[in-house]
Parts: structure tokens; sequence; C-alpha cells
């Protein structure tokens, strides 16, 4: 059973718009979430991040949103621009286990069109 | 620092040969990650390491998959017997222990015919 949801698995958005990805999760021992960028034939590079004593990081153009409740998060890119055109994966981690690793979704294809 | 490094790049090799692959982590870092890429499932944790030592290898998916650390600068994985439906990319990721920004190479693409 998946444990970390992306339903959506593309997502196209027109350049200087407002790129909505979204992510679901089911275990709620998880307590803090990254999100990674992807492109093809090379390793996924961390993102941003956000712990669960939060609701909201921002870094420039990135912005995570938690919603602990409903057990969902988002990353916001605003303005999109075509280099952001990448595969997105949401992760999540229960650091009360004691340890670090990472639950993946099937990442979401965005591409930003110029 | 150069990232973590992961060798080879490409693998093609037939069914029943052994594969190893390898990584450097990112000096410094306590933990290693190995994972599998595939079409169907995504990322999957293969099995990771903390200060050298095997914590959870519960994501290895059968006794053909084996995987060391000699030392903190270096990890293999290994399929032998390999089989087809082990073509995948293989990524190898570190990170320090206290912080969870794990670090990903470049992976390892192998397609067993």
């Amino acid at each position: 059973d998946q444990q970390v949801k992306q339903n959506s698995p593309s997502l196209s958005v027109q350049e200087g718009r407002i790129s909505i990805l979204n992510c679901d999760y089911t275990n709620s021992m998880f307590d803090y979430f990254l999100w990674y960028k992807k492109y093809p034939a090379e390793g996924p590079t961390f993102l941003i991040s956000i712990s669960s004593i939060k609701d909201k990081n921002e870094d420039g153009r990135f912005t995570v949103f938690l919603n602990k409740s409903a057990k969902h998060l988002s990353l916001h890119i605003v303005p999109s621009q075509p280099g952001d055109s990448a595969v997105y994966f949401c992760a999540a981690s229960d650091s009360g286990a004691g340890s670090y690793q990472l639950t993946f979704g099937k990442g979401t294809k965005l591409s930003v069109i110029p | 620092d150069a990232g973590v490094i992961q060798s080879p790049r490409h693998e093609v090799t037939e069914m029943g040969q052994e594969v190893t692959l390898r990584c450097k982590p990112i000096s410094g870092h306590n933990s290693l990650f190995w994972y599998r890429q595939t079409m169907m499932r995504g990322l999957e944790l293969l099995i990771y390491f903390n200060n050298n030592v095997p914590i959870d290898d519960s994501g290895m998916p059968e006794d053909r998959f084996s995987a060391k650390m000699p030392n903190a600068s270096f990890s293999t994985l290994k399929i032998q017997p390999s089989e087809p439906r082990d073509s995948a990319v293989y990524f190898c990721a570190s990170s320090f222990q206290e912080r969870t920004e794990a670090f990903f190479g470049q992976g390892t693409r192998l397609t067993v015919v």
C-alpha cells in the first residue's frame, strides 16, 4: 500500500503562471516532508522541505504547504519557468523511528510551456 | 565536493550474470541508501546503512540482491544471478545522520537481456 501518493502523473502550466503539485500521505507518523526535482538521466535533487511543526515553508519561487489534518501537502512554484520542467517527487520520513529513510511518491511530471 | 558518485552509469548484461553497482557517498555523510526506480513502482528503498552498518534491508526484493558497505566511502549493490525483471535505474544516496535531505547520485541504468 502506497503511503505517499501523487495522484497527478502530469501537469502542464504556462510560463509565468503558478504550478501547484499535490501530495497525500497515509502514515500519521510522518513528520518531515521533502520535495525533490528530477531531470532525465539525472538523480533527484533536493528542492525544499517542511517539518510537521510548520504549515508553510518558502524558498524563493518555491513554497510548500502542509495540512496535517488532511495529510496533504502541496508545492507551489510562482512564477513557473521552462527550466522548472521536470518530474517532482514528494517524500516523507518518520524521524521518531530513529531512521532517516524516505518514502517517495511516484512523481508528477511538470511541463512549463513557454 | 563531487557529490554522490555511482558507477557504472549504464550496464547491459545477460540474464544469469552477476552485476555489481558501486557508490561513493559524500564525504562526512553517515547514512547511505540504495533505491530502485521503475515505471510501475517508482522509487523504492532497497536498503540503507548508518555508519556502515545495514539498518533495514526489508526492501531488498530477493536473496539474489546483496549490499555491502566495507567503509564510509564505498558501497556495492550486487545482483547474482541477474534477471530481466531487475532492469531499472538504481540510485545511491547519502545524508548526514541528523538530517533527512538525502543527496542522490546520477544513477546506474541496468538492462538485463
